[in-house]
């Protein structure tokens, strides 16, 4: 079975663009979550989505936006980027909240 | 913000040697859970432990959980060049939201 699958693998934007990043999770899982990873240190929190349904809000600013869709895929958005946007974007899914885990290999998001 | 903080922040052994790092967190938890990342790459769950257990083992690794000092430790005995890489606790809080809050890692170098 196919893990969980994360595109783009990079992007770099500029200043005041805005991104779109997608996820698909494992087959049968209906919870995704996204994580950010600044170099040097561990995933922070910021959505997630168990059917379909927004389940959690990370610290973030409403410049983050996401959605899962009725296949439980699920997008990430986040406009008006900055440069401390930069980033690795990983999702998660897992069968439901609470149980471990299984991370896709992240979006490499560059700024500039 | 990052709930748990390991300790060491950087281990280096030799193969052979064990390996073990510490976890502290603030809250109250459902499970504790232990993922490995390699460089530049998606984490991998590595085992979970709830919060009425006190140790667990899978292979080479043993995790234990104190939680009136809000800690657990993950040890890795014989350990491999192999098993290079970022480790990192995570915590499902015992809130309505079950969101992994991860720390900050601890990044284990085994000299072959």
């Amino acid at each position: 079975d196919a893990g969980v699958t994360q595109s783009p693998t990079h992007l770099i934007k500029t200043r005041g663009q805005h991104v779109t990043l997608r996820c698909s999770p494992i087959s049968g899982h209906k919870s995704v979550s996204w994580y950010q990873q600044v170099l040097g240190q561990g995933p922070q929190f910021i959505f997630q989505y168990y059917e379909k349904e927004e389940r959690g809000r990370g610290n973030f600013p409403d410049r983050f936006s996401a959605r899962q869709f009725p296949n439980y895929s699920s997008e990430l958005n986040v406009n008006a980027l900055l440069l401390g946007d930069s980033a690795l974007y990983l999702c998660a899914s897992s069968s439901m909240p609470g149980q471990p885990q299984h991370f896709g290999d992240g979006t490499r998001l560059s700024i500039l | 913000s990052q709930q748990g903080e390991e300790d060491p922040q950087a281990l280096s052994i030799q193969e052979g040697e064990n390996a073990t790092m510490n976890c502290s967190y603030k809250t109250s938890i459902n499970n504790l859970q232990w993922y490995r990342q390699n460089s530049g790459r998606g984490l991998v769950h590595l085992i979970l432990i709830r919060s009425n257990e006190r140790e667990k083992h899978s292979g080479r690794l043993r995790v234990t959980l104190d939680t009136s000092k809000k800690s657990s430790s993950l040890l890795i005995t014989a350990s491999r060049a192999a098993d290079t890489a970022s480790y990192f606790c995570a915590t499902d809080p015992d809130t309505g939201r079950r969101a992994l809050t991860f720390g900050s890692g601890t990044r284990l170098q085994v000299q072959p």
